[in-house]
């Protein structure tokens, strides 16, 4: 099993509405991370959280929410879609304890906002 | 300051050439420099990474250049095969800054047989 899950893996909505993308992870890792990536633009942090209580903003954080329900679990909400928010979205892990810095992430979720 | 601009965008090399990208930094406190490789269909994974004490990181047939005068460190793939079509991402961070990264726009690698 993928130890970096993401669901949906491909989402289509419509403009206005809410969707959550979901992100969960077996690797015991304290730290998880939502990116947003576009064509050109690269990876760009959206929200980051240190543990369950310690959730940060990132560079595009507009538009976005997240919730920490566990150490294991961190969801990413579009309270209103818009199609500027269509993009290909990944959460990562990383683990603070051994000190490195390397970066686990997930598959992906496609996300096209009509 | 924060910024990481990578280049070329795209990349197409023949099969047994050598792929270079490049990436320019501006904030001097940055002080580790990964490389990520994505293949389409999946997320990215670390490739290889430096910290600025070397100039020179080699692993296998992956080479990371480090110039921390001209504040550039580069990625080079020798004797590049068609399984190292990908997009390539530099990224850079700095101690204390929580593990985030800062990622470069993302190179495209096309390595035809």
């Amino acid at each position: 099993d993928a130890d970096v899950t993401q669901t949906p893996r491909n989402r289509i909505t419509k403009t206005g509405k809410r969707i959550m993308l979901e992100c969960s992870q077996t690797k015991g890792h304290d730290r998880m991370y939502w990116y947003r990536q576009d064509p050109g633009l690269g990876l760009r942090l959206i929200y980051y959280s240190f543990d369950v209580k310690d959730i940060n903003k990132g560079e595009i954080s507009d538009g976005y929410s997240v919730s920490r329900q566990a150490q294991a679990k961190f969801s990413l909400s579009l309270e209103s879609a818009i199609p500027n928010q269509t993009a290909l979205y990944f959460c990562a892990t990383s683990d603070s304890l051994t000190g490195q810095e390397t970066q686990y992430f997930g598959p992906g979720t496609r996300l096209l906002v009509l | 300051q924060q910024q990481v601009k990578q280049s070329p965008q795209s990349l197409i090399v023949q099969k047994g050439g050598i792929s270079i990208i490049n990436c320019a930094y501006e904030n001097t406190a940055f002080d580790y420099f990964p490389w990520y490789q994505q293949f389409p269909g999946k997320g990215p994974a670390l490739l290889i990474a430096i910290r600025p004490d070397v100039s020179e990181k080699k692993e296998g047939r992956f080479t990371i250049s480090f110039n921390k005068s001209a504040k550039q460190f580069s990625l080079h793939i020798m004797d590049s095969q068609p399984g190292d079509s990908a997009t390539y991402f530099c990224a850079a961070s700095f101690t204390g800054n929580t593990g985030k990264l800062i990622f470069g726009q993302g190179t495209t690698l096309q390595v035809k047989p």
